[in-house]
């Protein structure tokens, strides 16, 4: 079964510093991995996926995120924050196949808070 | 283009009621997924529908039941609503199943 881990369930970080949200996943087959994002009393929006092709993801607002299989991590990074950032972020997996179905296994979500 | 939407936006309910949530997919995309969002919780995979039919489904007891429309519109009924359903319902659409573009939610609560 598939997994997610994040690590932290509250990150706080000051206005123009690095963003860096963890996230950990267990999958017996290769894996899609996505982050999305939350803002209060909203839906969710796709901030960028990892579908085995390039590690390092770009993503919108200036996000990204590295693939690394050997220590299954996904984590989300932006070099300098905003305070429109603050928002409640989700890592998810899913199955990498075409065609079939794929739910999305979440993670418990990370709450980013921004300081002036 | 409008994307995701979903109907209605708030709801409140009394335990033992039946409920029934509408969504309906961004243009072009066929399949269908709901997902619970319990309040401080990540989303939970409740099923997903493909060609009207339920395809997937996730950890969720037989009080929770979909439809798909051949619009590709999609319901989720809940019957015999306990306190624990409250929660904020999101649907996800895409093409093939593969992207999941979600809506707004449907915050249920239940009394």
């Amino acid at each position: 079964a598939q997994s997610v881990t994040q690590l932290g369930s509250h990150v706080s970080v000051s206005e123009g510093a690095l963003v860096l949200l963890r996230c950990n996943y267990s999958s017996s087959v290769p894996p899609y991995l996505f982050w999305y994002v939350q803002y209060p009393n909203q839906g969710l929006q796709l901030l960028l996926k990892y579908t085995s092709a390039a590690t390092l993801v770009k993503g919108i607002n200036g996000f990204e995120a590295e693939f690394k299989k050997s220590e299954t991590s996904f984590h989300l990074t932006k070099p300098s924050a905003h305070m429109s950032d603050a928002a409640e972020y989700f890592c998810a997996v899913s199955d990498n196949h075409m065609g079939g179905a794929q739910k999305l296994v979440f993670g418990q979500g990370t709450r980013l808070t921004i300081n002036p | 283009d409008a994307g995701v939407t979903q109907s209605p936006t708030h709801l409140i309910k009394t335990r033992g009621q039946q409920v029934t949530l509408r969504c309906s997919p961004k243009s072009g995309h066929d399949t269908v997924s709901w997902y619970q969002q319990a309040l401080g919780q990540g989303p939970q995979f409740i099923f997903q529908y493909y060609e009207e039919e339920e395809r997937q489904r996730g950890n969720f007891p037989d009080r929770f039941s979909g439809h798909q429309f051949p619009n590709y519109s999609s319901e989720l009924n809940v019957n015999a609503l306990l306190l624990g359903d409250s929660a904020l319902y999101l649907c996800a659409s895409s093409f093939e199943g593969y992207e999941q573009y979600f809506g707004p939610g449907t915050r249920l609560t239940v009394t």
